[in-house]
């Protein structure tokens, strides 16, 4: 199985700043990492496919960068509503399997 | 749009077969290249993918729980299972849908139902 290591767990930040999460597969995955975002009461997004391809309505303030082994998701001038967990997910082969998330918090 | 709902009996015992329904509207099962895929992710823990089937009823299972998992699909109704048998408390999660495309990604997601497997 692809071990999909996620950092940092935890991030604190105010709104406007930026900041990054970094995935890194246990072997090369190609461009193949989606990020999501989970917040309480609503369901998961899926914001950023194929590593770097924006989901059709995801702001153009995210972006996803890498491949083979690391990617890194940026979320320029933060808003208040991106505030949650976010997950990455390799999409290269089976079984698919998840990082272990970051908390991204208000400071 | 695409909407998913997951039902399934909140709560169930140890050793019995958790039984899971989604029901899906915005695409069909029939269509060259659709997937619902199955994920949990017990409470504050990450997520999991356990199955996934096609438009071409290709299945494919997480082997990390062997032969517990059966996927399966009704086109016409819009509606795709899971199955788990021999359950225990390792198995309480909440339990999502997702509506996969062809490269593997989970394009859109149910609100989720919850498990609890208790005695």
């Amino acid at each position: 199985d692809v071990q999909m290591t996620q950092s940092p767990s935890n991030l604190a930040a105010s709104p406007g700043e930026s900041v990054s999460i970094n995935c890194k597969a246990s072997k090369s995955i190609g461009k193949y990492l989606a990020w999501y975002q989970q917040k309480p009461g609503k369901a998961n997004k899926l914001l950023i496919y194929s590593g770097s391809t924006l989901q059709s309505g995801t702001p153009s303030r995210f972006s996803g960068s890498g491949s083979g082994t690391d990617f890194t998701l940026t979320i320029r001038n933060l808003e208040p509503e991106d505030f949650g967990l976010y997950y990455c997910q390799q999409h290269n082969e089976y079984p698919l399997t998840f990082g272990s998330g970051t908390k991204l918090e208000i400071k | 749009q695409v909407t998913l709902k997951e039902s399934g009996p909140g709560i169930l015992q140890p050793s019995h077969t958790l039984s899971l329904t989604c029901s899906f509207s915005g695409f069909s099962l029939s269509t060259y290249g659709m997937g619902v895929s199955w994920i949990r992710q017990p409470s504050g823990k990450g997520l999991e993918w356990l199955a996934s089937i096609w438009w071409n009823d290709d299945t494919y299972n997480n082997p990390s729980l062997k032969s517990r998992l059966t996927v399966s699909k009704d086109t016409s109704n819009n509606q795709a299972f899971l199955k788990v048998t021999s359950v225990d408390t390792a198995d309480t999660a909440t339990y999502y849908c997702t509506h996969t495309l062809p490269a593997n990604w989970f394009a859109y997601w149910g609100q989720g139902t919850l498990v609890t497997v208790s005695s």
